[in-house]
């Protein structure tokens, strides 16, 4: 089973500033990879599959690169709501897996 | 509006059961893919098992540390899913979310939207 690994596991950061969270897969996804954003005491959402593409509703100011092992997520401008954790998944091999997360807090 | 609701979490003692509940409105339910996703308390997300819809034909995966006593059901009539849990341990203290399968051009295993959670602790 593929083991997807999240760094840092928390990440302090300004209003206004950019975060960059990466997630690294131990073996190829290609660009099978999805982020997903959880407030406190809420569900999982949806923010960006195939690496790089944003799901309906997504901000522009999130966006993801990378391909094969090595992945991040970047929020250009950290607005207030974006203070939250954020999980990467592989959809590329069977289980699909996700990361142990990084949570994203106020500086 | 796409609506998951969970029910069915409570304390339950090791070695007991437990059904969970999934009530869909909002979209084509008898259409969906749908999957079953844990998150132990503080922890991060586990996927439990996906059900395909009938017309794709019904079958059902499960991730290894539940395969065998967990079992995934729907009933397309009343738009509902279904997480029937046995031989529950501690391990499987978690909130259960329930999520609408997500196919792009290579996979359906993403997973959006998904329900609030119900919350399953097995204890003694």
């Amino acid at each position: 089973e593929i083991v997807m690994t999240q760094s840092p596991a928390t990440l302090s950061v300004s209003p206004g500033e950019r975060a960059t969270l990466s997630c690294r897969a131990s073996q190829s996804v290609n660009s099978n990879l999805a982020w997903y954003q959880q407030k406190p005491g809420q569900a999982p959402r949806l923010l960006i599959y195939g690496a790089s593409t944003r799901a309906t509703g997504s901000p522009a100011r999130f966006s993801g690169s990378g391909s094969g092992t090595e992945f991040t997520l970047t929020i250009s401008s950290l607005q207030s709501e974006d203070f939250a954790v954020y999980y990467c998944q592989q959809y590329n091999n069977w289980p699909p897996r996700f990361g142990q997360g990084t949570k994203l807090e106020i500086k | 509006e796409v609506q998951l609701v969970e029910s069915g979490g409570g304390l339950v003692k090791p070695g007991g059961s437990l059904r969970l509940s999934c009530a869909a409105s909002g979209f084509t339910f008898s259409k969906a893919w749908m999957s079953w996703v844990r998150q132990a308390p503080g922890k991060g997300l586990e996927w439990v098992g996906r059900i395909k819809s009938k017309t794709d034909g019904g079958t059902i995966d499960y991730a290894a540390p539940v395969e065998g006593r967990f079992t995934i059901s729907r009933d397309d009539s009343k738009n509902t899913l279904y997480l029937q849990m046995n031989s529950l341990n501690t391990e499987d203290t978690a909130v259960y979310y329930c999520a609408t399968s997500y196919c792009t051009s290579t996979s359906c295993y993403l997973f959006d939207p998904w329900g609030q959670g119900t919350l399953v602790t097995v204890s003694s």
